[in-house]
């Protein structure tokens, strides 16, 4: 299974929305709908944001938001905050109960 | 409230073994599948093995096979991972993480293991 591939980077100033998007294959990301969105802070665990491509857990601002087309998802943040400012990795099931995570990206907040 | 806690990392030299644990809390640990994934420094998450929750089926990463071995007890609620063999290329954060039904919805705040002479 090869990662699914993120962009390294994003940025955006308070108050705008980012995207960042996340490419797989049909044998992931197109292949179901269970691609899931974590948020890491430095030296802490990953976060669920975002899972089964659009659901948000209880407690998670709706300000997050995701979608998927085809063999890619993205994770919207709208109203970007300085507290958002973390490392934001996607996955996706991969069939078996296996996953496949992509290399994480680094949203700063401006 | 769910908690997972790692305990067991360290460091090993190359060749080496070593056994994780993980102690599980706030659900009913005999039902979901369990995961470990790790993350290399300053690189992204990648899943290790899991394991369904009557210990009948397993699998594992390539990159693992054959060195790693991922077990539960379901009576100490317990998730462990025995590494052989270690490399340097093990070298990671190991998470234990919680089945949420195609997605994990819960992890472990994680146990650093080292794997250099």
């Amino acid at each position: 299974q090869s990662a699914l591939t993120q962009p390294r980077s994003v940025s955006g100033s308070p108050g705008q929305s980012v995207t960042i998007s996340c490419t797989g294959t049909s044998s992931d990301v197109g292949g179901y709908d269970y691609v899931s969105w974590y948020q890491q802070d430095p030296g802490k665990a990953p976060k669920l944001m975002i899972y089964d491509v659009s659901k948000r857990p209880s407690g998670v601002p709706d300000r997050f938001s995701g979608s998927k087309s085809g063999n890619s998802a993205s994770l919207t943040i709208s109203g970007l905050q300085a507290e958002d400012e973390a490392d934001y990795h996607c996955c996706s099931y991969a069939g078996r109960s296996t996953f496949v995570f992509g290399g994480g990206t680094k949203l700063t907040v401006l | 409230e769910v908690q997972l806690v790692e305990a067991g990392g360290g460091l090993v030299q190359p060749g080496g073994s070593l056994r994780l644990s993980c102690a599980a809390s706030g659900f009913t640990f005999s039902s979901p599948w369990m995961y470990w994934v790790r993350q290399a420094p300053g690189k992204g998450l990648v899943w290790v093995a899991r394991i369904n929750g009557d210990e009948s089926v397993t699998g594992y990463t390539d990159s693992v096979k054959g060195r790693f071995t991922i077990s539960r007890d379901n009576a100490k609620n317990a998730l462990y991972l025995q590494m052989n063999s270690l490399r340097a290329e093990d070298t990671a954060i190991y998470y234990c993480a919680k089945d949420g039904a195609y997605h994990i919805d819960y992890w472990g705040q994680g146990t650093l293991v080292t794997v250099s002479s």
